[in-house]
């Protein structure tokens, strides 16, 4: 099993540029999420879905958009870059209350610079 | 509002010197607090989930403790492999899915 899988790894882009970043899980977790990290701010959250089909917004989702595209795959667009979102961004997965075993597993993370 | 602070901000310990890391939390009806580790340029490693003040979890020379105000983070006899960030989160009883972290322990252990 390959856990949680994220593309790219590093990425350079210019201001008012978009990319969209990639996440795919394994472990047939129905939650999945996005979060950055900055230095001295910990991780923040950016969306996060519950379940396949369905979205909501975290603590910093401005600037951001999502899609759940099926059980295994949640990506994340920025449509027009800013420096302030320079940052490295993870994404993660984890099971539900009701099995007994909730367990957050993070991806490799993105690290995205805007210049 | 829900809050999550972890101290020191950074620990240097020697080889075998046993020490413990705080998360203090504020949360309204909590689900759940949970233990991660964080080499440099890596995601989170997940170590555990305390659900109840009282609860105890073990691994190798890690243990961690809730009560409802804090948790702590044991660490006995480090190896310099035990180097790294230890960060604490927490889960609001509410919220389905918001999980709040803290900003993390820098723990080093010099050999």
């Amino acid at each position: 099993n390959a856990g949680v899988t994220q593309t790219p790894k590093f990425q350079v882009l210019k201001t008012g540029q978009s990319m969209t970043l990639q996440c795919a899980q394994d472990m047939n977790h129905n939650s999945m999420y996005w979060y950055r990290q900055d230095p001295g701010m910990g991780l923040r959250l950016i969306y996060y879905s519950a379940s396949e089909g369905t979205t909501d917004k975290g603590e910093v989702p401005n600037g951001y958009n999502v899609s759940r595209l099926n059980k295994r795959e949640f990506s994340l667009r920025l449509e027009s870059a800013a420096p302030s979102q320079t940052s490295v961004y993870f994404c993660a997965s984890s099971g539900q209350w009701t099995s007994g075993r909730y367990e957050q597993y993070f991806g490799p993370g993105t690290r995205l610079t805007v210049t | 509002e829900d809050q999550v602070t972890q101290s020191p901000e950074a620990l240097r310990l020697q080889e075998g010197e046993s020490s413990s890391l705080n998360c203090s939390y504020t949360v309204s009806g909590l689900r759940g607090l949970f233990w991660y580790r964080q080499d440099p340029g890596k995601g989170p490693e997940f170590l555990f989930t305390l659900y109840s003040a009282g609860e105890e979890k073990e691994k190798e020379r890690l243990k961690a403790t809730l009560t409802k105000k804090e948790s702590f983070l044991h660490i006995t006899a480090p190896k310099p492999e035990d180097s790294a960030t230890y960060l604490c989160a927490v889960q609001r009883e509410s919220s389905a899915s918001k999980i709040i972290f803290g900003s993390g322990t820098r723990l080093s252990i010099r050999p």
